[in-house]
């Protein structure tokens, strides 16, 4: 596609609920990233893929939060038994490579939980 | 990991004032992007910097990175109202955890008419 595309662009769920983040990188971009950005703030590192490799999932804030990536291609970025406080605008970004490349960032996912 | 730290936090100036926020980090670094985000917006690239010294101009925007590479900074020349969003430096990581691309806190500019 012609950027990164994220969806839902925006979802509402009940406390304890599952929820499913979705995210398709540009076509040929190795390097994958999820982000957190509560209102207002900065953007918190979640986790990064980059082709084949082991991803880094330094970021991740509780076992509640996991990520995959399929065929090196499209991501997802799963919250189970969501809290008041995952509420924030996740954001996912590509990059061609791992170097020095601009990252290019989707139009996030405005997760609300009630 | 390594961290960057970005200052001010926020920035009120009126329309036709300069602006400036800085990031520094305890480390060296080998480049260090700026990123600009709209209100309700995602993070936009405006720049890399790499080479020790470096000094980028686009218009009224100038980016500079330290001589020693650990500090940069990127000063707005009479700001106008489309200058209005929240400027982001983010830098990569090294060793083990190559490729991680961590942002500073952001300044959230505002800009007064």
């Amino acid at each position: 596609g012609a950027g990164v595309s994220q969806s839902p662009s925006n979802k509402v769920t009940e406390k304890g609920k599952d929820v499913e983040l979705r995210c398709d990188p540009i076509s040929g971009h190795t390097a994958l990233y999820w982000y957190r950005q509560s209102l207002g703030q900065g953007l918190e590192f979640l986790i990064y893929f980059q082709g084949n490799s082991a991803p880094d999932k330094s970021g991740l804030p509780s076992d509640r939060f996991s990520a995959e990536r399929t065929g090196g291609s499209v991501s997802t970025l799963t919250i189970q038994r969501t809290q008041q406080e995952d509420s924030a605008v996740y954001l996912c970004a590509s990059r061609r490579t791992q170097g020095n490349t601009e990252a290019f960032f989707g139009q996030g996912t405005r997760l609300t939980v009630v | 990991g390594q961290q960057v730290m970005q200052i001010p936090q926020y920035q009120h100036v009126q329309e036709g004032e300069d602006f400036t926020t800085y990031c520094n980090s305890s480390t060296t670094l080998s480049n260090i992007q700026w990123y600009k985000q709209r209100p309700g917006g995602h993070p936009v690239f405006l720049i890399q910097l790499v080479k020790s010294g470096e000094v980028k101009k686009q218009k009224r925007l100038t980016f500079q990175f330290g001589e020693a590479k650990k500090n940069s900074s990127l000063h707005i020349t009479a700001t106008q109202t489309t200058d209005v969003g929240t400027y982001f430096c983010a830098i990569g990581a090294g060793g083990t955890s190559y490729g991680k691309l961590t942002f500073g806190q952001g300044t959230i500019l505002t800009v007064h008419p």
